[in-house]
């Protein structure tokens, strides 16, 4: 199957920081992307879609002021959490559609935990 | 929108037990249906999927099964293996679209 990379892979930085996290597809071109959140024990939150050359669409409730997203290439999509409180701690996962081809595949980061302290 | 329900939330087997899971969706014209399977502290990973044009589909001991009338679809597993014990996930889509809207998820535990 098609591989989609996360850097890094866990992060611990103090309140008010930024941080940037990283989602790469690796073997295929991804004109879009979706970042998720999760919760311990609960299931995925879409957070947003990342479109390629175009601003992100944000679900409803999720701060585009706080989750800065660009998708700045066909393989790379960056996540940054800015001035992060304790309460942004979770879980954050990538994913990337395999279009083309009739495929409606869709493939996950391993994940980034991001604590703050 | 979609709404997509899973049960049981935690399944408990004995290896070499078969272990089913079961979920249902609202909109008829959702037409994919992939399942994840979650290891602590990794994302989601792809193990099978289905389409609507299809009734049952499977892969070695997984095998998925749809049916589009009554609107659900079930993940079975036959002889667990205490590597099966992970966090699984149904998900509906309407394909083209790509987003899916994804179960609560399923805590499969197989003691060994």
């Amino acid at each position: 199957g098609a591989v989609v990379s996360q850097h890094p892979s866990w992060v611990i930085c103090k309140s008010g920081t930024s941080v940037k996290i990283e989602c790469r597809s690796l073997d295929f071109q991804a004109t879009t992307m979706f970042w998720y959140r999760q919760f311990p024990k609960q299931s995925l939150m879409l957070m947003a879609t990342s479109n390629e050359g175009s601003k992100a669409t944000y679900e409803q409730g999720v701060e585009k002021d706080k989750f800065l997203i660009n998708h700045a290439s066909l393989t790379l999509s960056t996540l940054t959490v800015t001035s992060a409180h304790p309460e942004d701690s979770s879980f954050y996962i990538c994913s990337a559609p395999l279009a083309g081809g009739g495929s409606y595949e869709q493939y996950f980061g391993p994940g980034t935990r991001l604590t703050v302290t | 929108g979609e709404n997509v329900e899973q049960h049981p939330s935690t399944l408990s087997v004995q290896e070499g037990d078969s272990a089913v899971i079961k979920c249902t969706y609202s909109d008829s014209a959702s037409n994919y249906f992939p399942w994840y399977k979650q290891e602590l502290g990794k994302g989601p990973q792809l193990i099978i999927d289905i389409r609507s044009n299809v009734g049952e589909k499977k892969d070695q001991r997984i095998a998925v099964t749809l049916n589009k009338t009554a609107k659900h679809f079930s993940l079975h597993i036959t002889e667990t293996q205490p590597e099966d014990s992970a966090v699984y996930f149904c998900a509906a889509s309407k394909g083209g679209s790509y987003i899916p809207t994804f179960g609560r998820g399923t805590s499969l535990i197989v003691h060994p």
